[in-house]
């Protein structure tokens, strides 16, 4: 069973440029997670899609970050404009339902310089 | 207040011994517990579920107590492989909150 997809692996930009991760979930996943990871900490929920709405996105800096999931499949999520503080790690995760275990892709490895 | 709270450790162990990890939560309406696994620079993967009965696999036993709200992981005689960081899961409604986790070095 293919597991779930990200990409890119690894960006690098300048602060205040734009960038946009794409993610494709487990077949069949109805819900679909965005988490940050900054070195050091615990993954950081960022929104949380059930099909193709929005069920959490309270921790979502919006004047900045956007990320939709139209089809209720794939997701992007978009940071503009990027900060320095945005370098981190970006999770995508998918479960069947919001109760059970999510299952994480490789994630992104976004460096703003 | 944070949702989960773990101990950062670092926990440093040698090769065979016992070693446990608790994490509580902040939400007597938690539903659901998961352990993940995250190696360096790794995505973090499911450890185990964590059950109201408590539940094993091999030399890890996990454990929940609602009463003091909280979950733990018990390593058996640990192996170098077993160097990682756990991360503890709480599921809250709709809402999946990770713990920061506790780093685990084996020694030789």
């Amino acid at each position: 069973e293919a597991g779930v997809a990200q990409s890119p692996r690894y960006k690098i930009i300048e602060k205040r440029q734009s960038v946009a991760f794409w993610c494709n979930p487990i077949s069949g996943h109805a819900t679909l997670y965005w988490y940050q990871q900054i070195l050091g900490q615990g993954p950081k929920l960022l929104i949380q899609f059930q099909n193709n709405g929005v069920v959490d996105d309270s921790q979502l800096p919006k004047d900045r970050f956007s990320a939709e999931r139209l089809k209720g499949v794939d997701s992007t999520l978009k940071i503009q404009p990027a900060k320095l503080e945005d370098s981190a790690v970006y999770l995508c995760a998918s479960s069947l339902d919001p109760h059970t275990e999510a299952f994480f892709g490789q994630g992104t490895r976004l460096t703003v310089v | 207040r944070k949702e989960v709270e773990q101990d950062p450790g670092p926990f440093n162990v040698p090769e065979g011994a016992t070693v446990a990890f608790n994490c509580t939560y902040s939400n007597s309406a938690s539903q659901s517990f998961f352990w993940y696994r995250q190696d360096c620079r790794k995505e973090p993967k499911l450890l185990m579920s964590v059950y109201s009965s408590g539940n094993e696999d091999g030399r890890f036993t996990a454990q929940l107590n609602r009463a003091s709200q909280y979950i733990s992981l018990l390593i058996r005689d640990s192996k170098l492989s077993d160097s990682a960081t756990y991360l503890c899961a709480v599921n809250t409604g709709n809402q999946f909150y990770f713990g920061t986790g506790t780093s685990l070095t084996v020694i030789p």
